[in-house]
């Protein structure tokens, strides 16, 4: 079974510029998560979406956003670029073990720069 | 305030001893389950292992075991038998069902020595 798939592996922009990075989640999942992962930092929680619903966002400005679509996949848009967005993106799907428990599987990331 | 709390920036451990990473977590939720991610060097996230706040038993998976002590709000990781593989950083989350989010710590890097 495919695991989570990210798309561009890697991806250089300049300040200013949009970004726009993509998900496939795990077959039979309708969760998908973003998070961004700042060199040598903890991840931080972007974005959640279910369904094709936006369910919950972290603490990032408006110009971080996203949508799912009806396969389940998903888009995180970034707009006016700045340098301190330089970080590795990680998306995560989820299936419910049992009730109430969502462990997320994670995808390789995708390395945005910044410059 | 922090959700997570991992106090280890750095950890070694020798070959085939074991070890335990800390983690304690914040949350007035009643409901709730914490997790433990292992990362490598490549960047992908490796899901290890699950408890779930009202789980009576303390999960194993493996080599690995979660020492969960609800009262102090602790969720330590053991890992038994270190590998020279098990070199990577490690975090603990938290899937807060009250906020309906996923929390995570900023990590533990454990350098397992031939």
């Amino acid at each position: 079974e495919a695991g989570v798939t990210q798309s561009p592996t890697h991806l250089i922009k300049t300040r200013g510029q949009q970004a726009t990075l993509r998900c496939s989640p795990i077959s039979g999942h309708t969760s998908v998560y973003w998070y961004q992962q700042a060199l040598g930092l903890g991840l931080q929680f972007l974005l959640w979406y279910d369904e094709g619903e936006e369910r919950n966002r972290g603490n990032f400005p408006p110009r971080f956003s996203g949508r799912q679509f009806p396969n389940y996949s998903s888009e995180l848009n970034v707009n006016a670029l700045e340098l301190e967005d330089s970080a590795l993106y990680l998306c995560a799907s989820s299936l419910v073990l049992r009730e109430g428990a969502d462990t997320q599987y994670f995808g390789p990331g995708t390395r945005l720069t910044v410059l | 305030a922090q959700k997570i709390t991992q106090t280890q920036p750095g950890m070694f451990v020798q070959e085939k001893e074991a070890v335990t990473l800390d983690c304690t977590y914040d949350t007035s939720d009643p409901s709730y389950g914490l997790f433990w991610y292992k990362q490598p060097s490549s960047g992908e996230m490796i899901f290890l292992i699950y408890q779930g706040s009202y789980d009576q038993q303390n999960a194993t998976e493996g080599r690995y075991s979660l020492n969960f002590q609800k009262a102090r709000k602790s969720a330590n990781l053991v890992i038994s038998a270190s590998q020279l593989g098990d070199s990577a950083m490690y975090f603990c989350a938290m899937r807060d069902f009250l906020g309906n989010q996923f929390y995570f710590g900023t990590g533990t890097s454990l350098t397992v020595i031939p």
